[in-house]
């Protein structure tokens, strides 16, 4: 099956900076990357994805970059705010029936 | 606006006990699945169904079972908790069809303590 690693597990910057988390992925066949991100108590929600056949996808401060020859997908944010501190999740998926997880990110932006 | 819903906020259940944990959505979804989340460990697939009736087991599935008798409905059992099944438990839905657009759809989670 798909195994997703994530780096780092935590990561600190200042406010105003910019935070990159990276994530490898296994499956060749896998062809959707989502990232979630967790606020301390609350549900993961999912803030961006990209799809396989897209090497690039930007939504304002965030943007996911996808390198399908070597496997491996970063989330990029930029001009950090402390309301970006939280746990992002990469996943994988192949098919729409089970998407696998990195083990997470917990970020934390100092003011 | 809430889609998927989990019945309990916070659980403290006894050593011994049978333990349910109920996660309702409301989007049609055909796939459901039931993650345990411990610090550093992220997201761990306990099961998962893609029909009902149907389920499959994930990556940590001994100790738990679970049930899907509706579509929009997906139990978690724990037959006999354990303390080593203290943790945070996510519901998750999904659309075998429309995955690409949607992802994951979430619940809010059911932090469990056994004592």
């Amino acid at each position: 099956g798909e195994n997703v690693e994530q780096h780092p597990s935590t990561l600190s910057v200042q406010e105003g900076d910019s935070a990159v988390i990276k994530c490898t992925y296994s499956d060749s066949a896998s062809n959707y990357f989502p990232w979630y991100k967790q606020e301390l108590g609350k549900r993961p929600q999912l803030i961006i994805d990209i799809r396989s056949n897209v090497g690039e996808k930007k939504d304002q401060r965030i943007a996911v970059t996808l390198n399908k020859t070597a496997k491996h997908f970063s989330l990029h944010i930029t001009e950090t705010q402390p309301e970006d501190s939280a746990v992002y999740f990469c996943a994988a998926s192949n098919t729409g029936n089970q998407f696998y997880f990195g083990t997470g990110t917990s970020l934390t932006v100092i003011p | 606006d809430v889609k998927v819903t989990q019945s309990s906020r916070y659980l403290v259940k006894r050593t011994g006990e049978k333990v349910f944990l109920e996660c309702v959505q409301d989007m049609d979804h055909e796939n459901m699945f039931w993650y345990r989340q411990d610090p550093g460990l992220g997201l761990r697939l306990i099961y998962f169904s893609y029909d009902v009736k149907m389920k499959e087991k994930g990556d940590i599935p001994e100790g738990y079972s679970v049930s899907r008798e509706k579509k929009e409905r997906f139990s978690l059992i724990l037959e006999s908790a354990s303390t080593n099944q203290t943790s945070m438990y996510l519901c998750a839905s999904s659309s075998f069809l429309d995955y690409l657009n949607y992802g994951y759809t979430f619940g809010s989670g059911t932090r469990l303590t056994v004592v």
